[in-house]
């Protein structure tokens, strides 16, 4: 079984440059979450989507954050402008509903 | 929202000898606590979790404790090898799945 896909791997972009992140979920797998973990410290969701639905965006900065998830299966987050504070690891994950969740390997962005 | 405190955040073992990760959380309504190994560069993967309808959870060398009253959980990793050296994450959650996490425990096992 494939694991959650995401690209790119590592992102380098001038500060108010546009940015974004792609995310392949486990196939068949309903929830999708969007994650930010900064260095040291434990993910924090951004946002989570049941099939198309963004059912919790609380913690998604929404003036300069946004994600899709048109067709309920893979995903995309986007910055726009991107600031100095935004360099962090970008994490996707994805479960069953109401199950485990099981992690990308995360975009690396760093701005500069 | 959900509090989860993790200490220590750094934590030295011998090979071969215990090591113990303790977090506490704050919203009583949580029931679900997994735990997730992330290794330098890679993603975090699930090694064990444990539910609020049990006190304790075992899985080879790994074992899980809960204390709900209290509002505490740890990770017991007992005969540690090298390969255990990772930073380990506490998380906690109520119905919607919805993760918090603690700030991560770096394990290093001394050869």
């Amino acid at each position: 079984e494939a694991g959650v896909v995401q690209s790119p791997r590592y992102k380098i972009i001038e500060k108010k440059q546009p940015v974004a992140f792609w995310c392949n979920p486990i196939s068949g797998h309903n929830t999708l979450y969007w994650y930010r973990q900064n260095l040291g410290q434990g993910p924090e969701l951004l946002i989570r989507y049941e099939n198309e639905e963004a059912v919790d965006d609380s913690q998604l900065p929404k003036d300069r954050f946004s994600a899709e998830r048109l067709k309920g299966v893979d995903s995309t987050l986007k910055i726009q402008p991107a600031e100095l504070g935004d360099s962090a690891v970008y994490l996707c994950a994805s479960s069953p509903l109401k199950g485990e969740q099981f992690f990308g390997p995360g975009t690396r962005l760093t701005v500069l | 929202g959900e509090n989860v405190e993790q200490h220590p955040s750094t934590l030295s073992v011998q090979e071969g000898d215990s090591a113990v990760i303790k977090c506490t959380y704050s919203d009583s309504a949580s029931n679900y606590f997994p735990w997730y190994k992330q290794e330098l560069g890679k993603r975090p993967q699930l090694i064990i979790d444990i539910r609020s309808n049990v006190g304790e959870k075992k899985d080879q060398r790994i074992a899980v404790t809960l204390n709900k009253t209290a509002k505490h959980f740890s990770l017991h990793i007992t005969e540690t090898q090298p390969e255990d050296s990772a930073v380990y994450f506490c998380a906690a959650s109520g119905g919607d799945y919805k993760l918090s996490f603690g700030a991560g425990t770096t394990v290093t096992v001394r050869a």
